[in-house]
């Protein structure tokens, strides 16, 4: 049982390149999230998930994408990064089971320059 | 607009001290408050969950307090260790929905 893994867990890009980041969880749950932490803030939702095939937008969502072909799978996609997406971003899965446990990944620190 | 607000925003404390962490939130109704712990480089790792009727939750040195009547929580550790060090942070649930309200957190460190 692996828990919420995230792959790549560092990135580089430059300015206009894209790239899709991949969080897999191993629990069977139904909800997924994706996070991003500025340095000294808290962490801010960029997109939801609350099934296979359903998404939703969160508080910060613009230029990113998501999608969540598969229940284990959610895929959070930049079609253009820009330096202000530099940042550590984290996903998150939660069960619809009443335990309100939700479990984070290690996390991504991704740089545009 | 929900709001999680915590104090202090930093906090150092000397090996087996106690302290407590402050939470304030404005989401209401809400569903369930928890505190995490994430060091450094690493995702939060849940400590506490409290529904809005609990009123204390323990876990191991860590103990979770909520008055739902002033939307206050506190997170008290005990016997500090080296090991504490890392940033706190209050997350609450609203009552309809999951979409989780995150507090900045509050970086603690333990020196020897």
């Amino acid at each position: 049982n692996a828990g919420v893994t995230q792959t790549p867990k560092f990135r580089v890009l430059k300015t206009g390149q894209s790239m899709t980041l991949l969080c897999a969880q191993d629990m069977n749950h139904e909800y997924m999230y994706w996070y991003r932490q500025d340095p000294g803030m808290g962490l801010r939702l960029i997109h939801y998930s609350v099934g296979e095939g359903t998404t939703a937008k969160g508080e910060v969502p613009d230029g990113y994408n998501v999608s969540r072909l598969k229940k284990q799978n959610f895929l959070l996609g930049l079609e253009s990064a820009a330096p202000s997406q530099t940042s550590v971003y984290f996903c998150a899965s939660l069960g619809a089971d009443g335990a309100y446990e939700q479990y984070f990944g290690p996390g991504t620190r991704l740089t545009v320059t | 607009k929900n709001q999680v607000e915590q104090s202090p925003q930093s906090l150092i404390i000397l090996e087996g001290k106690n302290c407590t962490l402050q939470c304030n939130y404005t989401v209401s109704p809400f569903s369930n408050l928890r505190w995490y712990k994430q060091d450094t480089g690493r995702g939060p790792v849940s400590l506490t969950i409290m529904t809005f009727s609990e009123n204390t939750k323990s876990n191991g040195r860590y103990t979770a307090t909520l008055d739902a009547d002033t939307k206050q929580s506190s997170l008290h550790i005990t016997a500090s260790q080296l090991s504490d060090s890392a940033s706190y942070i209050c997350v609450v649930t609203p009552d309809a929905g999951n979409m989780l309200t995150f507090g900045g957190g509050t970086r603690l460190m333990v020196k020897p």
